[in-house]
């Protein structure tokens, strides 16, 4: 069953902007992941944040986390077109094994 | 560089024939995975391992089985392939961090094609 879900489902941006996902959960967590997937390849871990952290860093990548609305967000700034791939979040409703969303497709056009 | 191998990227097998999909990590990692991704279903977890010769299902074990028999290697085997398991089969694994779940470090998938 989907613990997390993706929104929005699809992506387009311009080279530059910036890039907002947004994932919704069920139950209470430890932590929540984000993961990248480039075509026909496997997943790549980005960010981990734990269910105490409001905010974290990576680079570009900025990760919030509200657990009162049971949300995350990804934000990915000045996109590159590198940065096309399907996004993920995952959720660990029970320890140490992974529920991912349906992901977010990116596009980012040069 | 850590690293999960899988033993092909592409594979095309007969309807009933048995199948063997190999995984392999050099991290020393307790957890290994297996899921199957789908258009529109996202992945989905087949069976896990949090130790030696130790399994659990995970949401779609019907048609799967697992076996591990040493802690690097995970085999997923399909004991009677079906056109429905044609999909991406992604292997992955994971230190364990206290009973919590950790960052999982993923292969780069077997496209398996049931004819």
């Amino acid at each position: 069953s989907q613990q997390g879900e993706e929104d929005p489902q699809a992506l387009s941006i311009q080279e530059g902007e910036n890039a907002t996902m947004n994932c919704s959960y069920k139950t209470s967590i430890n932590n929540l992941q984000w993961y990248r997937q480039n075509s026909g390849r496997g997943l790549v871990h980005l960010i981990l944040i734990r269910s105490n952290e409001r905010e974290k860093h990576s680079g570009r990548l900025r990760v919030t986390l509200d657990t009162s609305k049971k949300s995350s967000s990804l934000l990915i700034t000045a996109s590159r077109a590198a940065d096309t791939a399907s996004y993920f979040c995952a959720t660990d409703p029970r320890y140490y094994k992974l529920t991912f969303g349906k992901g977010t497709l990116l596009t980012v056009n040069p | 560089d850590v690293k999960v191998t899988q033993s092909s990227r592409y594979l095309v097998k007969r309807t009933g024939e048995k199948v063997f999909l190999e995984c392999v990590q050099d991290m020393d990692h307790e957890n290994m995975f297996w899921y199957r991704q789908d258009p529109g279903l996202g992945l989905r977890l087949i069976y896990f391992s949090y130790d030696v010769k130790m399994k659990e299902k995970g949401d779609i074990p019907e048609g799967y089985s697992v076996s591990r028999e040493k802690k690097e290697r995970f085999s997923l085997i399909l004991e009677s392939a079906s056109t429905n398991q044609t999909s991406m089969y992604l292997c992955a694994s994971s230190f364990s961090d206290r009973g919590h779940s950790s960052e999982q470090f993923f292969g780069p998938g077997t496209r398996l094609t049931v004819l």
